[in-house]
């Protein structure tokens, strides 16, 4: 079945630094791919997103990279800042046209 | 309206008894989703409800557990005889589905707590 993980539960980075999430996902079908951030009693928000055509998409201060040799995602956020304190999730869009989301990693920027 | 609205936000009912949450997407989406998310884990698929067509309920637990999606709109998630087990926050999602941004848009979510 499909599986979507992270590699890190917890990441604490220094304000400034940039900071890197990973994500492993098993549906070689996937052709979508998604990275949320979910704060503290928040719903999770759409940050950025990838099609399988493509091996890096850029946003405001956000890199996605996909590698589909090895079925990896990851996220990169330039310059962390105290907001970026949430947890990250990624996403995969397979076969039955509904997202699967991993566990998600916590993210802490530390002042 | 602007975004996906949830209420209650807050839910506290006893073991056994019915609740109810309800969502209301954003206006024209067609495709609306159900989530459970237990403390510090993942996002659990329950229900899927796409246009008119028949909804996926591959996710529900459990009998206990029914959604409906009434004019194509504002959908109810129903959980009967709740658990201690099904205490989760309950998130509501909603996209257009179709084309770029498939991405879903999240309510804020119903914490339910059963005691």
């Amino acid at each position: 079945g499909e599986s979507v993980g992270l590699h890190l539960p917890t990441l604490s980075v220094q304000e400034g630094d940039n900071s890197i999430i990973n994500c492993a996902y098993s549906n070689s079908a996937s052709d979508y791919f998604i990275w949320y951030k979910q704060e503290s009693g928040k719903g999770p928000q759409f940050i950025i997103d990838i099609r399988s055509n493509m091996d890096k998409r850029q946003g405001q201060r956000v890199t996605v990279l996909l590698n589909k040799t090895v079925k990896h995602l990851s996220l990169q956020i330039a310059a962390t800042q105290p907001g970026d304190s949430a947890v990250y999730f990624c996403a995969e869009k397979g076969g039955n046209n509904r997202l699967a989301f991993g566990k998600g990693n916590q993210v802490v920027v530390i002042p | 309206g602007a975004g996906v609205s949830q209420s209650p936000s807050n839910k506290v009912t006893e073991k056994g008894k019915d609740v109810e949450l309800r969502c209301d997407p954003i206006s024209g989406h067609t495709a609306l989703y159900w989530y459970r998310q237990s403390l510090g884990q993942g996002l659990e698929f329950l229900i899927y409800f796409q246009g008119n067509s028949a909804p996926d309920k591959s996710g529900l637990p459990s009998d206990r557990f029914s959604a409906e999606r009434t004019g194509g709109s504002v959908s109810t998630l129903t959980i009967q005889r709740t658990q201690q087990e099904d205490s989760a926050v309950y998130l509501c999602a909603s996209s257009l589905y179709q084309g770029e941004g498939y991405g879903y848009t999240f309510g804020s979510g119903t914490r339910l707590t059963v005691v």
